[in-house]
């Protein structure tokens, strides 16, 4: 079945770049996300990437994928303190219904 | 445009009782999934709906069913509630066919004693 990993903590100075990786099993993967989850809400859809796609620019986000090893990444340029949430990679796969998993969540701690 | 609404925002329910979840979905989608998410984990699918029926389920028992109406809300309804139970459950709508813009509700907080 599908399986998405993800490192459960990483802290960052305020101003750095922080990157949160992830990997993921199901090579026929359509769509990779990455959602972020502040204290006691719901997910924020911060961005998605196409599996025929390397690369993604948002503003200060950048998402990497590479699909030979199934690895996703996301870069948050210049950190900031309200950054600081937790990170939930998840991908689509190429099932005949719509279901999503996640990985178990990065939080990131941001340092002034 | 309305954003995934959710309610109750917290509930606390007894072992055995039952349960009933209300969605409320985004402007112009048509599909509803709903999550679990346990403390500490990631959210897991529990079903979907689209055009009021089951389009798909995850690991989850029959006591987990739900309900889509016509304007597509939808209610998530939890039988014979356990101690496990207590979780955060999320909703979540996108335009079938556009799940790459699935938007989230800020969740239900289930209590079970």
């Amino acid at each position: 079945g599908e399986d998405v990993e993800q490192s459960l903590f990483l802290s960052v100075r305020e101003g750095d770049s922080s990157v949160i990786n992830c990997t993921y099993t199901d090579s026929s993967s359509t769509y990779l996300y990455w959602y972020k989850q502040e204290p006691g809400a719901g997910l924020q859809l911060l961005t998605y990437i196409f599996s025929n796609m390397d690369m993604k620019q948002d503003q200060r986000l950048t998402v990497l994928l590479n699909k030979k090893d199934k690895h996703l990444s996301l870069r948050i340029a210049d950190t900031q303190t309200g950054d600081s949430a937790i990170y939930f990679c998840a991908e689509k796969g190429s099932g005949g219904y719509q279901k999503v998993t996640f990985g178990t969540g990065t939080k990131l701690q941001v340092i002034p | 445009e309305t954003g995934v609404t959710q309610s109750p925002t917290h509930l606390i329910k007894t072992r055995g009782q039952q349960v009933t979840l209300r969605c409320s979905s985004q402007s112009g989608h048509n599909t509803v999934s709903w999550y679990q998410q346990a403390l500490g984990q990631g959210p897991q699918f529990i079903f979907q709906y689209y055009r009021e029926e089951e389009n798909g389920r995850g690991n989850f028992p029959p006591r987990f069913s739900g309900l889509q109406f016509p304007n597509y809300s939808s209610e998530l309804n939890v039988n014979a509630l356990e101690l496990d139970d207590s979780a955060l459950y999320l909703c979540a709508s996108h335009d079938t066919g556009a799940l790459y813009e699935q938007y989230f509700g800020p969740g239900t907080r289930l209590t079970v004693t």
